[in-house]
């Protein structure tokens, strides 16, 4: 099945700076990419999405990169601002049959005001 | 706020016993997930429902079990708890099922003693 490995596992910043966190990829097959966002006492929430057509999608500070040909996949975070901590979780679909999402360890990102 | 509600929020109770978990997906979502978080294992798929049909199967051991009704609200019931199910229940819906965002409730958290 589907392995998805996430780096790193906690990633500290200072106000202000980018965070960059990296997803590799098992399945040649996935082209399904979503990015979510925990934070404390909450459910997972999506924040940015990509598919395998793609290899760039932007969302105001958020952005998300995909090579499908080293198969890894990252979030970019810019002007990072307290409220950006959290844990981030990426994860990967293969669109076969009823396909389920995979899911990677998670990061959690600190952002010291 | 998802849409997705999960009741009961904390439960506590002793190896051997039985609980059922319920789940209340979006307004107009035909598809539900069940997840389990723990801080070693990260968010795991267990099981999903579409439009009261089993779609697809994950890590979900043969002591547990899942059904969803015709309101399509979802129950997870795990059985002869073991010390090692503690953890983070989550339920998530979807409209389709199929490669789509995922709203995630507010999870369970379980405590076996």
């Amino acid at each position: 099945g589907e392995n998805v490995e996430q780096h790193p596992s906690t990633l500290s910043v200072q106000e202000g700076d980018s965070a960059v966190i990296k997803c590799t990829y098992s399945d040649s097959a996935s082209n399904y990419f979503p990015w979510y966002k925990q934070e404390l006492g909450k459910g997972p929430q999506l924040i940015i999405d990509i598919r395998s057509n793609v290899g760039e999608k932007k969302d105001q500070r958020i952005a998300v990169t995909l090579n499908k040909t080293a198969k890894h996949f990252s979030l970019h975070i810019t002007e990072t601002q307290p409220e950006d901590s959290a844990v981030y979780f990426c994860a990967a679909s293969n669109g076969r049959g009823y396909s389920t999402l995979t899911f990677g360890k998670g990061t959690m990102l600190l952002v010291s005001p | 706020d998802s849409g997705v509600t999960q009741t009961p929020k904390h439960l506590i109770t002793a190896t051997g016993q039985r609980v059922t978990l319920r789940c209340s997906p979006r307004s107009g979502d035909l598809s539900v997930y069940w997840y389990q978080q723990s801080l070693d294992q990260g968010l795991q798929f267990l099981i999903q429902y579409y439009n009261g049909e089993e779609r697809a199967k994950g890590n979900i051991l043969e002591r547990f079990s899942a059904q969803q009704f015709p309101d399509l609200h979802s129950e997870l019931n795990l059985s002869s708890l073991e010390l090692g199910d503690s953890a983070l229940y989550f339920c998530a819906s979807s409209v389709e099922g199929w490669e789509e965002t995922q709203y995630f409730g507010p999870g369970t958290r379980l405590l076996v003693l």
